[in-house]
């Protein structure tokens, strides 16, 4: 059973950099043809993607959030990260990570989740 | 960008009733690449159906998904005390992914 967990600090400055990371256990984040995405959703509003990335680091990302964004992974330590400049207080959300199947010409829906980490930004 | 529309944004029901909630596109959603995701409070989405039709591992058969084209529909056939959540559409034919606004199911 993939179980993913996100990391990184709950509080962020404005203008910082929000860093988080995804651990993905109970298999290897190289093994099929998934996607390993961000998700993240402001206290009670609906989700907003934030994009993915494959293993051999190809990504995809949302343009509204293009410009601040990098999507990285390591597969060495079986984990992907999530980096926004610039944040403001429009960045305070809970952050998912989430595996993308993949399983059609590298589309596919989000099967797993991780429980989500609360980030709040303020000075 | 497709943008998805929800309705109704509340459903009020009795358990053992039958839920029907709406998901249009703004545009074609390619190869009927449309899931639907239920939320429980202080829990991460999960997912009941892809493609459309198709139902995730585990997610019992009073859960089907149906549409084409621009208009979707996810059917709980008798609403289960588990079954009040809100639930979200998503397309993932297209970058950005897209969500819709969600549909609160609640106890009537």
């Amino acid at each position: 059973q993939v179980q993913l967990q996100e990391s990184g600090p709950g509080l962020v400055k404005p203008s910082q950099t929000l860093s988080l990371t995804c651990t993905v256990s109970g298999g290897s984040i190289n093994t099929g043809n998934y996607y390993w995405s961000w998700i993240r959703q402001p206290a009670g509003k609906g989700l907003e993607w934030i994009g993915r990335i494959y293993t051999s680091g190809s990504t995809n990302y949302n343009p509204s959030l293009e410009s601040r964004l990098t999507i990285s992974v390591d597969t060495s330590k079986n984990h992907f990260s999530l980096k926004l400049t610039s944040v403001t207080a429009a960045d305070t959300a809970v952050y998912y990570c989430a595996r993308d199947l993949g399983y059609s010409y590298g589309r596919g829906p989000l099967d797993y989740w991780g429980q989500g980490t609360l980030v709040t930004v303020s000075s | 960008e497709i943008v998805l529309t929800q309705s109704p944004g509340t459903l009020s029901l009795s358990p053992g009733e039958r839920a029907t909630l709406s998901c249009r596109a703004s545009q074609s959603v390619s190869s009927s690449y449309l899931a639907w995701y239920q939320q429980k409070p202080g829990q991460a989405p999960r997912l009941l159906i892809f493609g459309t039709s198709r139902r995730a591992t585990g997610i019992p058969d009073r859960f089907s998904g149906s549409g084409s084209g621009t208009d979707f529909t996810l059917t709980i056939s008798r609403l289960e005390p588990e079954d009040f959540a809100v639930y979200y559409c998503q397309q993932y034919g297209s970058t950005p992914r897209t969500f819709g606004p969600g549909t609160k199911v609640d106890i009537k």
